[in-house]
């Protein structure tokens, strides 16, 4: 048990437009879920925290209006990432926590972003 | 300085020699430490995880935590090729805001056969 996916595992995209993530527990629901980015050889920076029907919260330095969170429910949650440039481009991974233990926050296989 | 500190690595061991990693944290008030690994373009999965300060066991992996000193440690036994992957260490306070895990950098193991 305890599986984290995401949608779509890898995309490209031309810089301006907006590319959406999804994110969903499989077989839990999350309380809260999780957005990470990280870079080659990186480790995993907190980008935002979210709770079904809460508004996310951001990490100081991301941007909320460029990174739109969408906890629409137990299980799903989404990262849109808008006008999208070049640097962007990243390795997007979202964790999903179940119950209360902080031993139990799933992560999900991320998403490759490439903006061209 | 950041919170938590990991040797970046490569660390380079033959197959079945013993892996051995350590993290550094500054945060007195760490009090959840965990273990995870990370394949190439892959997201963590849980290793081991730890509250107390000690050993604790599981299979081929050993967790230690040493509070005084601030130090953690993962050893892996027996070391696979299938162990190469990047180890990041992650910690968590009692109560934490957002229930936040901090990580530390992560280390690159290459188990050559």
């Amino acid at each position: 048990g305890a599986v984290v996916s995401q949608h779509p595992s890898w995309v490209i995209c031309k810089s301006g437009t907006s590319v959406k993530i999804e994110c969903r527990s499989l077989d839990f629901q999350a309380t809260t879920m999780f957005w990470y980015r990280q870079f080659p050889k990186q480790s995993l920076m907190l980008m935002a925290t979210s709770n079904e029907g809460s508004k996310a919260t951001y990490e100081q330095g991301v941007e909320k209006d460029k990174f739109l969170i969408n906890h629409a429910s137990l299980t799903l949650s989404t990262l849109t990432v808008t006008s999208a440039h070049p640097e962007d481009s990243s390795f997007y991974i979202c964790s999903a926590r179940r119950g209360e233990s902080p031993y139990e926050q799933y992560f999900g296989p991320g998403t490759r972003l490439t903006v061209t | 300085q950041k919170e938590v500190e990991q040797d970046p690595g490569p660390l380079s061991v033959p197959e079945g020699a013993i892996v051995s990693l350590n993290c550094t944290y500054s945060n007195s008030a760490f009090q959840y430490f965990m273990w995870y690994r990370q394949y190439s373009r892959k997201g963590p999965e849980l290793l081991m995880y730890t509250y107390s300060s000690g050993n604790k066991e599981d299979g081929r992996f050993t967790a230690q935590v040493d509070k005084s000193s601030k130090y953690i440690s993962l050893f892996i036994r027996d070391s696979q090729p299938s162990d190469s992957a990047t180890y990041l260490c992650a910690m968590r306070i009692l109560r934490a805001a957002g229930n936040k895990l901090t990580f530390g950098g992560g280390t690159r193991v290459l188990v050559k056969p």
